[in-house]
């Protein structure tokens, strides 16, 4: 089946960098959208973005241009999100989700990873 | 940017209830819009697409309908399991964007 399993906890300091694997399994990588999707502790959803693992491309939300990288290596069927210049409003729950369609729905999640910023 | 605005933020309803929730698009979005429960703790789970197509799996008390800018979640018979909240996001345009959420809470 369907899986996308994601990379453990992080703590990171204000200012440095995160960056987030996605592992995915049960179909093709290189034939989905991967998206980027945060939660901050009792918020609601915040799409960030997403990237073609076939062609490369990607686009985010205009917020996290400048500080956003969303990689994928098709060997290793992973995408990774890079955020960086972290501040403590980035401490959050951020997750994939394979983009299904030419019109790509978010039809199935990883896990999640906590990134907490701290000092 | 496409505004997604729900209603209610919060819903208390009884195990048995019909409940409707409600999502408004600032823009027309056609039918590219979904729906999403989530439990405490966990991804968010995509029950409708479409804005009316259920996801293989969904139990058949939930259905969505709506196009344009107004779109409705419908949950007859609610059961125990349903207690979430729920989320809707249009994915007619980038960037994708959510409405803030309906917490469905037990009565």
């Amino acid at each position: 089946q369907v899986q996308l399993v994601q990379s453990g906890a992080e703590v990171k300091k204000p200012g440095a960098s995160m960056k987030v694997s996605c592992e995915v399994s049960g179909y093709t990588f290189t034939s989905y959208d991967i998206h980027w999707v945060r939660q901050a502790t009792g918020q609601g959803l915040e799409w960030m973005g997403w990237m073609n693992p076939n062609s490369g491309n990607s686009d985010s939300a205009q917020k996290f241009q400048g500080r956003i990288t969303m990689t994928g290596n098709t060997s290793l069927r992973t995408a990774y999100l890079e955020l960086t210049s972290l501040r403590s409003e980035d401490t959050a729950v951020y997750y994939c989700a394979r983009g299904r369609g030419a019109v790509a729905v978010p039809d199935s999640w990883g896990q999640g990873t906590l990134v907490t910023v701290s000092s | 940017d496409v505004q997604m605005t729900q209603s209610p933020s919060t819903l208390s309803a009884s195990v048995g209830d019909k409940v409707t929730i409600t999502c408004r698009a600032s823009q027309t979005i056609g039918t590219w819009l979904a729906w999403f429960q989530q439990k405490p703790g966990k991804a968010p789970d995509l029950l409708i697409s479409k804005a009316s197509t259920l996801e293989s799996g969904v139990p058949s008390r939930f259905s969505g309908s709506g196009s344009g800018t107004e779109f409705t979640l419908t949950i007859t018979s609610l059961q125990p399991d349903d207690f979430a909240t729920y989320y809707c996001q249009q994915y007619h345009g980038f960037p994708y964007t959510f409405g803030q959420g309906t917490k469905l809470e037990i009565k």
